[in-house]
């Protein structure tokens, strides 16, 4: 099946500094992908819709400044979460729609552990 | 707006025996998509099955199979002959058509496999 790829799989970081996340699909084209937040025994929360070329979607509550999309391409996205704070300690997925299948397929990226000391 | 809604936190079945999973969900949508993603302790999310709503026949996939009832808005999860890497969280989705569409998730349930 298809992959998606999301780099690093864990970081810790101090409070203060910024950290980005890159989803990538490796073997197919995804206009848009989605980043996620997972709380413990939890589901999955939408953060925000990433368009390639344009501005991302965020969801209700969300905040886009300390949340920083970016879809500069078909297969790339990112998450900066800038001035990180302990409370921003998660876990984070990214999702691509596969562009080839009509957009019906949505693969999942094996996510991000971040903690922030 | 849609919501989906899982009524079992947790389930548990025997190796090789059958167990289904709940799953019933909130539209006035008559055209969607409903899945299946499995979320194992790895938390890699892996799509399980997927059934298009204008389709009358449940989908399938090896062990797993769906009971899709439209009418009552309900798309339960069949395993059979559970094997222990069955064992994870699985997630009930329901998406709307379009490409913009976002994927409106369960809260869960946790599948226990045992000896």
């Amino acid at each position: 099946g298809a992959v998606v790829s999301q780099h690093p799989s864990w970081v810790i970081c101090k409070s203060g500094t910024s950290v980005k996340i890159e989803c990538r699909s490796l073997d197919f084209q995804a206009t848009t992908m989605f980043w996620y937040r997972q709380f413990p025994k939890q589901s999955l929360m939408l953060m925000a819709t990433s368009n390639e070329g344009s501005k991302a979607t965020y969801e209700q509550g969300v905040e886009k400044d300390k949340f920083l999309i970016n879809h500069a391409s078909l297969t790339l996205s990112t998450l900066t979460v800038t001035s990180a704070h302990p409370e921003d300690s998660s876990f984070y997925i990214c999702s691509a729609r596969h562009s080839g299948t009509g957009g019906r397929i949505q693969y999942f990226g094996a996510g991000t552990r971040l903690s922030v000391l | 707006a849609q919501t989906v809604t899982q009524s079992q936190p947790e389930m548990s079945v025997q190796e090789a025996e059958t167990v289904t999973l709940s799953c019933t969900y909130d539209t006035s949508e008559s055209d969607y998509y409903l899945f299946w993603y499995k979320q194992p302790p790895s938390r890699q999310m892996i799509l399980v099955i997927r059934q298009e709503a204008y389709k009358q026949q449940n989908a399938t996939e090896n062990r797993f199979s769906v009971n899709f009832q439209k009418a009552a808005k309900s798309f339960s999860l069949k395993i059979s002959d559970s094997q222990l890497g069955d064992a994870a969280m699985y997630f009930c989705a329901y998406r709307s058509p379009g490409t913009a569409s976002k994927l409106t998730f369960g809260t869960g349930t946790r599948l226990q496999v045992t000896l």
